[in-house]
């Protein structure tokens, strides 16, 4: 099973560029690297998800390099409401069952000063 | 479109109490998770259905833990007796998982915060 490492916190300014890098240096082959964002008192929602390369939504960007073993969620432009703990998930999306596992970790706890 | 609804959202027991927690899913979801949380700490996973087949429950703690899901829609997510420790927020979530890792990202409900006194 892939595990992740994240930082546990991270402080930035409203209008900064914030870039959350997650470790996970025993990724599989069939892993893919997805995002998440809790609010207090919230469920997790969705941000983005990759496989490979970049991927850029709306919301945020996912750079995965070529060895796979780190991913960095970049978001433009932070605001207050971004203050939120961050998630970094691995896990094979493909197969069903009980051989599908994903583990969350401790996340990371960004603040958004103004 | 109407969310993953949880109920209750609070709630507040003494041990040994029996308790019970209910999720509707994302109409048309067939995969619910529930998931508990403590505090400062990311989701564990208690268990996974596949509609109405459980095919990931070795984290559910089964002497006092149990869950169902019927017709393959609600779910319920029973505690008894209930414990200290069982003091958590329990998530529930839905994905639509249509295969080849299309349609996974999960749905959260908003959680129930259960104490346990």
């Amino acid at each position: 099973l892939a595990k992740t490492t994240q930082p546990i916190s991270m402080d930035s300014y409203e209008g900064q560029e914030v870039n959350i890098t997650c470790s996970h240096n025993n990724i599989a082959t069939n892993d893919y690297i997805t995002w998440y964002q809790q609010f207090p008192s919230q469920g997790p929602r969705f941000i983005i998800q990759g496989y490979k390369t970049k991927v850029t939504n709306e919301v945020a960007s996912l750079f995965i390099p070529a060895d796979r073993k780190s991913s960095t969620l970049s978001l433009p432009r932070v605001s207050l409401s971004d203050t939120a703990v961050y998630y970094c998930l691995v896990g094979d999306m493909f197969v069903a069952g009980n051989n599908r596992k994903l583990i969350w970790g401790l996340g990371t706890s960004l603040a958004v000063n103004p | 479109e109407a969310g993953v609804v949880q109920s209750p959202r609070y709630k507040i027991i003494e041990k040994k109490q029996p308790v019970a927690f209910w999720c509707n899913p994302i109409s048309g979801h067939n995969t619910l998770y529930w998931y508990l949380q403590n505090l400062g700490q990311g989701p564990e996973l208690l268990i996974r259905y596949e509609n109405e087949e459980a095919v990931d429950d070795s984290q559910l703690p089964k002497d006092r833990f149990s869950a169902e899901r019927l017709k393959g829609v609600d779910s319920t997510l029973k505690i008894q007796p209930a414990e200290l420790g069982d003091s958590a927020v329990y998530l529930c979530a839905s994905s639509l998982d249509l295969g080849a890792g299309v349609g996974n990202e999960q749905f959260f409900g908003p959680g129930t915060r259960l104490t346990v006194l």
